[in-house]
């Protein structure tokens, strides 16, 4: 079974531009949640989505927004980037949105603002 | 709110030395869960465990093991006899039923070098 995978691994930005970040969960996996790694925050919780809904935001700035497909596929998007929108962002799905269900990591999007 | 607390930043064993990573947690919750994940420098979290608040038993899988308190709020984890392959940053996380979402809360982690 293929793990979660995101696109691009890698991307390089200015300020000022925009950026899409896709993921694709678990085949069967309905839930898809966002999650912003820096050095100096940690690992903070972005979005969570179920079945084309966002169910849950964390506590960042309107520029940055998701959806998520009816084949539970989600993108990510993050305009007029400021340099410390430079971050790992990861990607975890789950089967169903019950707090028991462990969530599974694609290997990230490292993006960085210049 | 919640939280998690990993008060260990960093940690160097020798291998084959045994390691204790620490976790404290805060919940209002009465169901809530618990897991460990551990990051290699590849950056993917990969899931080692997870705990819901009903179920105290202390669980070993190989050389991996942990002890769930809740008396003291507390998911601690030990690596028995370490590798060098065990050497990433492992987080400890809180999910709360209550909370209407599945979010998870990680502490900021644990960064473990196991030295040959």
């Amino acid at each position: 079974k293929a793990g979660v995978t995101q696109t691009p691994r890698y991307l390089i930005k200015t300020r000022g531009q925009q950026v899409t970040l896709s993921c694709s969960p678990i085949s069967g996996h309905r839930s898809v949640s966002w999650y912003q790694q820096t050095p100096g925050q940690g690992l903070q919780f972005l979005f969570e989505y179920f079945s084309e809904t966002q169910r849950n935001k964390g506590n960042f700035p309107g520029r940055f927004s998701g959806r998520q497909f009816s084949n539970s596929r989600s993108e990510m998007n993050v305009s007029t980037l400021e340099l410390g929108d430079s971050a790992l962002y990861l990607c975890a799905s789950s089967l169903t949105v019950a707090g028991y269900n462990e969530q599974f990591f694609g290997p990230g999007t490292r993006l960085t603002v210049l | 709110a919640q939280k998690v607390t990993q008060a260990q930043t960093e940690i160097s064993v020798v291998e084959k030395e045994d390691v204790t990573l620490d976790c404290v947690y805060e919940t209002r919750d009465t169901t809530y869960y618990l897991f460990w994940y551990k990051q290699p420098p590849s950056g993917e979290l990969v899931f080692l465990i997870r705990r819901n608040s009903f179920d105290e038993q202390n669980e070993i899988s190989g050389r991996y093991s942990w002890n769930f308190q809740k008396s003291t709020s507390s998911f601690n984890f030990t690596i028995t006899a370490s590798q060098v392959v065990d050497s990433a940053v492992y987080f400890c996380a809180l999910s709360e039923e209550g909370a209407g979402s599945y979010q998870l809360t990680f502490g900021k982690g644990t960064k473990l070098s196991v030295i040959p």
